[in-house]
């Protein structure tokens, strides 16, 4: 059975400041997936990272991906309020024709 | 509009009554997905479609039934719906490249509750 931890649950950074999610996951797979959602809002999609070492930037967030460890890093730099959200990692396991298990979230605030 | 829409985007109905949420997407892709979200356990697969008239159960499907009779729609029901099934539902849809399934795109939610 597939399962994906991230941590922590719940964050609260100051502006300005750098800090990392970490997302892991307990069996082989394909694609790893970031997500965002606002409060009350849908969930969008922020990185999809195919392959061992991908990395990708968007801003002041960057993924990366170590399949050989199982894990997946969302750094945030220099954070600003916007970023405020909660953040989802999702996995597609190998053969699964893209059904996704998700991580809980990781519930991010920035504050000034 | 293109994209990913749900129906209604708010319900409120009672036990044991029968509930149909709506799904429509306007990219043709192949696959669809119906997820629930509650708080503690994140996001759960119900029902996922590759196709029309193409389902399968994902990790929470009791009480839940899907059709899929055109590929732009994936209407899930609750049959005889329970207090547990409260909750925000979110419909996905992706395509298949390269044998394997790209990102998957959300509708809005659909905040169903059940007095």
């Amino acid at each position: 059975e597939l399962k994906v931890e991230q941590n922590p649950l719940f964050l609260s950074m100051q502006e300005g400041k750098n800090y990392t999610i970490y997302c892991n996951y307990s069996t082989t797979s394909d694609r790893l997936y970031w997500y965002r959602q606002d409060p009350g809002k849908s969930l969008e999609s922020l990185f999809v990272l195919l392959s061992n070492g991908a990395v990708k930037q968007e801003g002041r967030l960057m993924a990366s991906l170590d399949t050989k460890a199982r894990l997946s890093t969302l750094h945030i730099t220099a954070a600003v309020h916007d970023l405020s959200a909660t953040y989802f990692c999702a996995v597609d396991m190998r053969g699964s024709q893209g059904n996704l298990i998700f991580g809980k979230g990781t519930k991010l605030s920035v504050k000034p | 509009d293109a994209g990913i829409t749900q129906s209604p985007r708010y319900k409120i109905t009672e036990t044991g009554r029968q509930v149909t949420l709506m799904c429509h997407q306007t990219w043709s892709h192949s696959y669809m997905f119906w997820y629930r979200q509650d708080l503690g356990h994140g996001l759960r697969l119900i029902y996922y479609s590759a196709a029309a008239d193409i389902t399968d159960k994902g990790e929470v499907p009791d009480g839940y039934v899907v059709s899929r009779s055109k590929t732009e729609n994936f209407p899930l029901t609750l049959e005889s719906a329970t207090r547990s099934q409260t909750s925000v539902y979110f419909c996905a849809s992706s395509e298949w490249t390269g044998g394997m399934a790209d990102t998957q795109y959300f509708g809005p939610g659909t905040r169903l509750t059940v007095l």
